[in-house]
């Protein structure tokens, strides 16, 4: 079956301008996430869906970042007045439900970020 | 918070030799732990997980990792190192609690197996 997918794969922008990252979970899972991995570095929380519950978005770096997602379907991530230091690979992954016990994090293949 | 180290950023073995990587966590009650691989190209994908059942957990490809808590390691094994096992492995520990479902991963081993 199809796993997650994200586009765009690669997004070059430049500073100042806003991105919107796109995120398509494994049908029928109720928990998204998403995450960013910075060179040299291990993937850092940054927000958590689930289901129709408030997300958790105590990971976002700043009020610059945003994510919605519609019910239990697409999630975008918005990136506004990039920076350099957004520089990264944004990940996506989603699980059944929130329950790491029961429940695995399939990840999506990521958006490369480069702000010029 | 949880804060996950990864002994080695670049471990290289000899094709047939054992693997070895570490990972040390930050905890005093025992949070479930994953090792992750990242192939080339690709997206992450769970190799293992320890959820307490056991504390010696196997994972596909032939890796294994023992949950030690009195030493607050995970570390992961492979007897015998395959071409095919050259990637990126992370170490991740989820929060306690009520957020157990946010993850917290190490820098990450690049695994490189020569002929």
């Amino acid at each position: 079956g199809a796993g997650v997918s994200q586009s765009p794969s690669n997004k070059v922008t430049e500073k100042g301008k806003d991105v919107e990252l796109r995120c398509d979970p494994i049908s029928g899972h109720t928990a998204l996430y998403w995450y960013r991995q910075r060179l040299g570095q291990g993937l850092e929380f940054l927000i958590y869906f689930q289901g129709n519950s408030a997300p958790d978005k105590s990971g976002l770096p700043s009020d610059r970042f945003s994510a919605e997602r519609t019910g239990e379907s697409v999630s975008t991530l918005t990136i506004q007045r990039t920076q350099q230091e957004d520089s990264a690979v944004y990940l996506c992954a989603s699980s059944l439900a929130g329950q790491p016990s029961t429940d695995t994090q399939y990840f999506g293949p990521g958006t490369r970020l480069t702000v010029l | 918070a949880q804060s996950v180290t990864q002994l080695g950023s670049h471990v290289s073995v000899s094709e047939g030799a054992l693997v070895l990587l570490r990972c040390n966590y930050s905890s005093s009650v025992p949070p479930y732990l994953f090792w992750y691989v990242q192939y080339p190209n690709q997206g992450l994908q769970l190799l293992l997980k320890y959820t307490s059942a056991a504390t010696l957990v196997k994972g596909i490809n032939g890796f294994e990792a023992e949950f030690k808590k009195s030493e607050t390691s995970f570390h992961l094994t492979k007897p015998s190192a395959h071409m095919s096992d050259a990637a990126e492995y992370f170490c991740a520990v989820s929060d306690n609690g009520g957020s157990n479902y946010k993850l917290t991963f190490g820098k990450g081993t690049l695994l490189t197996v020569n002929p």
